[in-house]
């Protein structure tokens, strides 16, 4: 069975540009959570979704949004980049019911 | 603001030494507690969780809950230098639009041959 599948592995953008992330989850996972990492703030909590539904919403600015399809599979898209947006973007995925999260190899931002 | 404290270390132990990490919440309520590995450059991976006071032990793996404490740790006996990795304590927690996992920022542990 796959893992999760996170792409693209690696991106570089410019201050001001959007970008979108895309996670693919465990075949029959219909949960999907998003969480940003870096050095200073750990994993933090961005975005729950399940059927579709974004059932959670952390504590990020309005330029933090996603969505989920009815494949499961999710994007994230940050608009107007900032250097601080820079970090290693997880996907995680987890069966319904479940509290088991299985994360993806995740996605490194760099904004320059 | 629901939080999860953790010593960052790096913790160093020596190989077959017991390793212990410990971990404090700000949730009362909370009923889910987990620890996650993470190795250098790797995404982070379940290896254990617990919902009731007290011990739960995986093999080497004991997890300890104190909920009046608002505690948690992780022991790890007979440490072995692949045990060497970012050990993440999280909760489920609410916030005002559900429930999320929260993880703390991690403890690195070394462990040495």
């Amino acid at each position: 069975k796959a893992g999760v599948t996170q792409t693209p592995r690696y991106l570089i953008k410019t201050r001001g540009q959007q970008v979108t992330l895309s996670c693919s989850p465990i075949s029959g996972h219909r949960s999907v959570s998003w969480y940003q990492q870096t050095p200073g703030q750990g994993l933090q909590f961005l975005f729950e979704y399940f059927s579709e539904t974004q059932r959670n919403k952390g504590n990020f600015p309005g330029r933090f949004s996603g969505r989920q399809f009815s494949n499961s599979r999710s994007e994230m898209n940050v608009s107007t980049l900032e250097l601080g947006d820079s970090a290693l973007y997880l996907c995680a995925s987890s069966l319904t019911g479940q509290e088991k999260l299985f994360f993806g190899s995740g996605t490194q931002l760099s904004v320059l | 603001q629901k939080e999860v404290e953790q010593n960052s270390g790096p913790l160093s132990v020596p190989e077959g030494a017991i390793a212990s990490l410990n971990c404090t919440y700000s949730d009362r309520v909370s009923q889910s507690f987990f620890w996650y590995r993470q190795y250098s450059g790797k995404s982070p991976e379940l290896i254990m969780s617990i919902y009731s006071n007290g011990d739960k032990e995986d093999g080497r793996f004991t997890a300890q809950l104190n909920k009046a404490s608002q505690y948690v740790s992780l022991l790890i006996r007979d440490s072995q230098p692949s045990d060497s990795a970012t050990y993440l304590c999280a909760f489920r927690g609410v916030n005002q639009a559900g429930t999320a996992l929260i993880f703390g920022k991690g403890t690195t542990l070394s462990v040495s041959s």
